[in-house]
């Protein structure tokens, strides 16, 4: 079975730039996020989505962050402008199913960011 | 608040000499907690989910175990390949949202 993909792998931007990332969840996956992981830190929850719909998108920074997933499949990302605070790694990942159950998330390689 | 703490930030083993990661949690009703290993570099990777307090699951040389305030990560003769940063995290039953530790560092030498 194939994992969770990401690309691309590493970005170096400027800031006020703007980026964007890319995921492919593992087939079948209802339930897709996206994490930002400052290093020394565990991941931090930016949106979750359920099919294509957003299930929780509270600690997105709206102004510069951006995330869609069409189709409920694959999904972007985008920051714009970028900050040197965004300089992180960001990781996606999948889940069967996101409601009533306990259910373990299966993580992509994630995509590291420096905003110079 | 719902809190997740990880102790020690790092910890380091001469090879086969076993021990323990702790992960203190404190959260409004707990649906799952969950152990991760990542490695530099690269995404999280899943080992064990836990749901309830006398809870134990194993994995080769690892085994969590769970109780209403903390959960252990045993590790018994831990080889280098074991190097790895460990993560804890929680899922409460009133939030969907996993509450993350900031991992136990463990380093195996040889």
């Amino acid at each position: 079975e194939a994992g969770v993909a990401q690309s691309p792998r590493y970005k170096i931007i400027e800031k006020r730039q703007s980026v964007a990332f890319w995921c492919n969840p593992i087939s079948g996956h209802a339930t897709l996020y996206w994490y930002q992981q400052i290093l020394g830190q565990g991941p931090k929850l930016l949106i979750q989505f359920q099919n294509n719909g957003v299930v929780d998108d509270s600690q997105l920074p709206k102004d510069r962050f951006s995330a869609e997933r069409l189709k409920g499949v694959d999904s972007t990302l985008k920051i714009q402008p970028a900050k040197l605070e965004d300089s992180a790694v960001y990781l996606c990942a999948s889940s069967p199913s996101g409601g009533q159950g306990a259910h373990e998330q299966y993580f992509g390689p994630g995509t590291r960011l420096t905003v110079t | 608040e719902d809190q997740v703490t990880q102790s020690p930030e790092a910890l380091r083993l001469q090879e086969g000499e076993s021990s323990s990661l702790n992960c203190s949690y404190t959260v409004s009703g707990l649906r799952g907690l969950f152990w991760y290993r990542q490695d530099p570099g690269k995404g999280p990777e899943f080992l064990f989910t836990l749901y309830s307090a006398g809870e134990e699951k194993e994995k080769e040389r690892l085994k969590a175990t769970l109780t209403k305030k903390e959960s252990f990560l045993h590790i018994t003769a831990p080889k280098p390949e074991d190097s790895a940063t460990y993560l804890c995290a929680v899922q409460a039953r009133s939030n969907y949202q996993l509450i993350w530790g900031a991992g136990t560092k463990l380093i195996i030498k040889p």
